[in-house]
């Protein structure tokens, strides 16, 4: 039983270039979120999906597309990335409104 | 967002003793969890609150919510060196999670 898997692990873009992160869960969890983490400022959601077939905008949307493939993977992409999405994103699962699983998380940089 | 206040930021504690640090928000929320993040992990979940007023326990671990929805504490109790890392409250409401910043804890033996 894997949990929450996230690839890649480590990545570097240079601006402007574009990326996906992947996201797959074994639990059968309806809910799937991506988180970036910064230095002091804790975890802040990006996006989520209620259910498999809806994505909604967490707190800081804006450079970010989701997609919900299925029941056990839901993708973070990055059309053109900027400096200032540098950061520890974390993928999450959970079952309906409860308690929340985290992927080992993406280590992405930005130059 | 909601904003979650979590103090304090860092604690340098000795081994065996206790530990307290607590999480207060301007928001209700309906469930209130705390977190341990260890250096290039994901954050593991330690405890779940889901009515006001409730006291939780795992092991060395205690936390209530808050009679009033708005703060949750986690108390350590006779820490060991393994409890080093870091640790996060988050608020639970209509399907999102907030976090606070954390709490960073040295055990020092």
């Amino acid at each position: 039983n894997a949990g929450v898997t996230q690839t890649p692990k480590f990545q570097v873009l240079k601006t402007g270039q574009s990326m996906t992160l992947q996201c797959a869960q074994d639990m059968n969890h309806n809910s799937m979120y991506w988180y970036r983490q910064d230095p002091g400022m804790g975890l802040r959601l990006i996006y989520y999906s209620a259910s498999e077939g809806t994505t909604d905008k967490g707190e800081v949307p804006n450079g970010y597309n989701v997609s919900r493939l299925n029941k056990r993977e839901f993708s973070l992409r990055l059309e053109s990335a900027a400096p200032s999405q540098t950061s520890v994103y974390f993928c999450a699962s959970s079952e309906v409104v409860d308690t929340q699983y985290f992927g080992p998380g993406t280590r992405l940089t930005v130059l | 967002g909601q904003q979650l206040n979590q103090s304090p930021q860092s604690m340098f504690i000795q081994e065996g003793e206790d530990v307290s640090m607590n999480c207060t928000s301007s928001s209700i929320f309906n469930t209130w969890l705390w977190y341990k993040q260890d250096p290039g992990e994901g954050p593991v979940l330690l405890i779940a609150l889901y009515k006001a007023g409730e006291l939780t326990s795992n092991g060395r671990l205690t936390a209530q919510f808050g009679i009033t929805r708005k703060d949750s504490f986690l108390n350590i109790s006779a820490s060991i060196p393994s409890d080093v890392g870091i640790y996060f409250c988050a608020g639970q409401l209509s399907n999102q999670f907030y976090f606070g910043t954390g709490t960073s804890l040295t055990v020092i033996p």
